[in-house]
C-alpha cells in the first residue's frame, strides 16, 4: 500500500533562518506531488507541484522553493524565513485512481 | 480562474440528524471533484471522488452528488455522529488529470451529543 511521510511534524524557526521540509512517498512510482500551505483562517493554498524528477511548477511567487531530487521525494525550502511563512504545510500525491492523498503535515511557526 | 465556494462556513447539529454540505464552483469544465475531511491539526483524508461523467458516489453514511452543468456538489451525511465533527473540504480538478486541485475554504461541522 502507498504511504506518505512528512518531517518534521512541528518546527519553530526564527525569522531569517533557512527551512527544509521533506516529503517522501512509498509504494508508488512517478507520482504527481504537491506542496500546500494552510494558514490560520485561510484556505488551502497550492505552492508547488511536480509531475516528475526535476519538474517543478510554482503557483505563488514567494521566498519558497521546491525540489524533487528523487522520484518519490519532494522538498520545500527557503533561504530566509518570513513571519508570513508560518502555517501548516501539507504534501500530497496523486494516486492512479485520480484520488489525491495527503500527508500528516508540518506545523511551522516563525518567530 | 476556477473558484470554489463552500456554504455554510460552520454548522452545528444534534447527533442523529441528516445534513447536507454545499460546494459550488465557477468553471463547469472539471475533470473530477473530491471531498475531504480534516481533523484539527491533521492532514486531509479523502472521502469521495466523483469523476466528471458521474452523478454521485456513496461510501457508508456519506453520499456525494455532482451537477456539473450548474457547478454544484453536495455531501450528504446520514445519521450524524459526534465522530463526524471535522472540517469538510471540497476540491475540483480542471480539464485533465494533471491539473492541480482547487479547494474551497471548508465547512466546519460540529455534531453535538
Amino acid at each position: 500500500s502507498q504511504t506518505i511521510h512528512q518531517w518534521p511534524a512541528t518546527l519553530v524557526q526564527p525569522v531569517g533562518s533557512p527551512l527544509s521540509l521533506e516529503c517522501t512517498v512509498e509504494g508508488t512510482s512517478n507520482p504527481n506531488l504537491y506542496w500546500y500551505r494552510q494558514a490560520a483562517g485561510r484556505g488551502l493554498q497550492l505552492l508547488f507541484y511536480s509531475v516528475g524528477i526535476g519538474q517543478i511548477s510554482s503557483e505563488v511567487p514567494q521566498n519558497l522553493s521546491a525540489s524533487r531530487p528523487q522520484d518519490r521525494q519532494f522538498i520545500l525550502s527557503s533561504k530566509k524565513l518570513l513571519l508570513s511563512d508560518s502555517g501548516f504545510y501539507l504534501c500530497a500525491w496523486l494516486g492512479v485512481s485520480d484520488t489525491q492523498y495527503f500527508g500528516p503535515g508540518t506545523r511551522l511557526t516563525v518567530l | 480562474k476556477q473558484e470554489v465556494t463552500q456554504i455554510p462556513a460552520a454548522l452545528s447539529v444534534p447527533e442523529g440528524e441528516n445534513l447536507v454540505l454545499n460546494c459550488s464552483f465557477t468553471d463547469s469544465a472539471i475533470y473530477n471533484l473530491q471531498w475531504f475531511r480534516q481533523d484539527p491539526g491533521k492532514g486531509l483524508t479523502s472521502l469521495l471522488l466523483i469523476q466528471s461523467s458521474q452523478r454521485e458516489q456513496t461510501s457508508g453514511r456519506l453520499n456525494a452528488s455532482l451537477d456539473k452543468s450548474s457547478g454544484r456538489s453536495t455531501l450528504y451525511i446520514a445519521a450524524s455522529q459526534p465522530g463526524d465533527s471535522a472540517t469538510y473540504l471540497c476540491a475540483v480538478r480542471g480539464h485533465s488529470g494533471n491539473t492541480p486541485l482547487v479547494f474551497g475554504k471548508g465547512t466546519r461541522l460540529s455534531v453535538i451529543a
